[in-house]
């Protein structure tokens, strides 16, 4: 059984930095893309960014582009989004996602923004 | 950016009734190698989204018959033949073939009348 559990989340003050992280099982972690979506609350989702398989290639939405840093550990089966120079529209939980077409996603993290 | 537009953003529906959703590209989703990457997604209260349909109309596995995913070019649907109370939620159109950035609907909320 597929299995994505994030983790990382937490309240940070604007201008913060968190690291998310994504442990990943029941699957083979190192053949699989893998994604990052957020989704403010109460409202929808927003994809965040994409990396391959190995790493090699990432993408990021405009709205976090040269603030936010993905990447992956294949020997540990893991996933992680490195969110720097926070803003209050940051806030919202964070989910790791499989597949360039989203097949299973995990429970989220929640990243708060405030003062 | 290719823009979805879904319709309508909330819906009512008595149980054993059908329902239907609209989601609308700004630009087809036809892809160079003739697939059409159009994905929907639904999201319970409190929890995270679950892959509903892939590529306009393939069922993920696990998902009742009563979801049906169709369309082409711009233009795509889903529905659920007869609506159960487990099917209350958001769902969400998503199209990965012109991208990045991959880019969602703004949701559609289905409540039981």
């Amino acid at each position: 059984e597929v299995q994505l559990v994030e983790s990382g989340g937490g309240l940070v003050q604007p201008g913060g930095s968190l690291r998310l992280s994504c442990a990943a099982t029941g699957f083979t972690f190192s053949a699989s893309n893998m994604n990052w979506v957020r989704q403010a609350p109460g409202k929808g989702l927003e994809w965040v960014s994409w990396i391959s398989t190995s790493g090699g290639a990432v993408h990021y939405a405009d709205s976090v582009k040269g603030r936010f840093i993905i990447s992956r550990d294949n020997a540990k089966n893991s996933l992680y989004l490195e969110v720097n120079s926070l803003r209050d529209e940051d806030t919202a939980v964070y989910y790791c996602a499989k597949g360039t077409w989203h097949e299973n996603w995990g429970q989220g993290t929640l990243v708060t923004v405030s003062s | 950016d290719v823009v979805m537009t879904q319709s309508p953003l909330s819906l009512s529906v008595t149980l054993g009734q059908p329902a239907s959703i609209s989601c609308r590209s700004s630009q087809s989703l036809v892809y160079t190698d003739g697939n059409t990457y159009l994905n929907w997604f639904h999201q319970r209260p409190g929890q995270s989204p679950r892959r509903l349909i892939y590529k306009v109309s393939n069922r993920d596995s696990g998902v009742p018959d009563r979801f049906s995913g169709s369309g082409s070019g711009t233009d795509f649907t889903l529905k659920i033949s007869r609506v159960e109370a487990e099917d209350v939620g958001v769902y969400y159109c998503m199209q990965n073939t012109h991208w990045p950035p991959i880019t969602f609907g703004q949701g559609t909320r289905l409540e039981i009348k």
